[in-house]
């Protein structure tokens, strides 16, 4: 079975800084990796996603995240935040073993602050 | 094209009622999946439906049964309502295993 850890409940930043939030996984085969946004009061909108082949995959909005499989990771990362971007952030394995269904970490606050 | 609706957007209940949630899916997707957010978690899968019938579920007693109907929507339905049922459901449509698309979720409170 997989799960899934996401080690910061919470992250405060300053807007225009970076950010790294840090998700790790495990599973014994093959995994679909996503990362969901979560706006106050909303249902969970999809980030990007890791398939295969490049490691590195981006979303629209200048997010990042990084497959690592050799250390079974998979961080999300912004250059440059906005306020915009204060919002609950989760990261998400899917496998063969269980059908692709999806396993949720815990989640992350992202807190921009001027 | 229409997305992922669900209906009612908030509910409140006591303790041992029963409660219905239902889920639109978005046009062409035939899976349906349920999952269980409560406050300051991830969501938890409670199972899924292809073409009318279950297709796994989680770690979630009987009382939590659902349905999908022929035009893919679905419904959730909670018996014997417990506090601990307090949360907000969430309803995800794919076609492919490899994205969900996820509705705005029902609140749902038990007294």
């Amino acid at each position: 079975a997989q799960s899934v850890t996401q080690l910061d409940s919470q992250v405060p930043v300053f807007e225009e800084a970076p950010v790294e939030l840090r998700c790790n996984y495990s599973s014994s085969v093959s995994v679909y990796l996503f990362w969901y946004v979560q706006y106050p009061n909303q249902g969970l909108q999809l980030l990007l996603k890791y398939l295969s082949g490049s490691t590195l995959v981006e979303s629209i909005n200048g997010f990042e995240a990084e497959f690592n499989k050799s250390q079974t990771s998979f961080h999300l990362r912004k250059p440059s935040v906005h306020i915009s971007d204060t919002a609950e952030y989760f990261c998400a394995v899917s496998d063969s073993s269980n059908d692709y269904k999806l396993s949720f970490g815990a989640g992350t606050t992202v807190t921009v602050r001027a | 094209e229409t997305g992922v609706t669900q209906s009612p957007t908030h509910l409140i209940k006591t303790r041992g009622q029963q409660v219905t949630l239902r889920c639109s899916s978005q046009s062409g997707h035939n899976t349906v999946s349920w999952y269980q957010q409560a406050l300051g978690q991830g969501p938890q899968f409670i199972f899924q439906y292809y073409r009318e019938e279950e297709n796994g579920r989680g770690n979630f007693p009987p009382r939590f049964s659902g349905l999908q109907f022929p035009n893919y929507s679905s419904e959730l339905n909670v018996n014997a309502l417990e506090l601990d049922d307090s949360a907000l459901y969430l309803c995800a449509s794919s076609f492919k295993v490899d994205e969900q698309f996820f509705g705005p979720g029902t609140r749902l409170t038990v007294l």
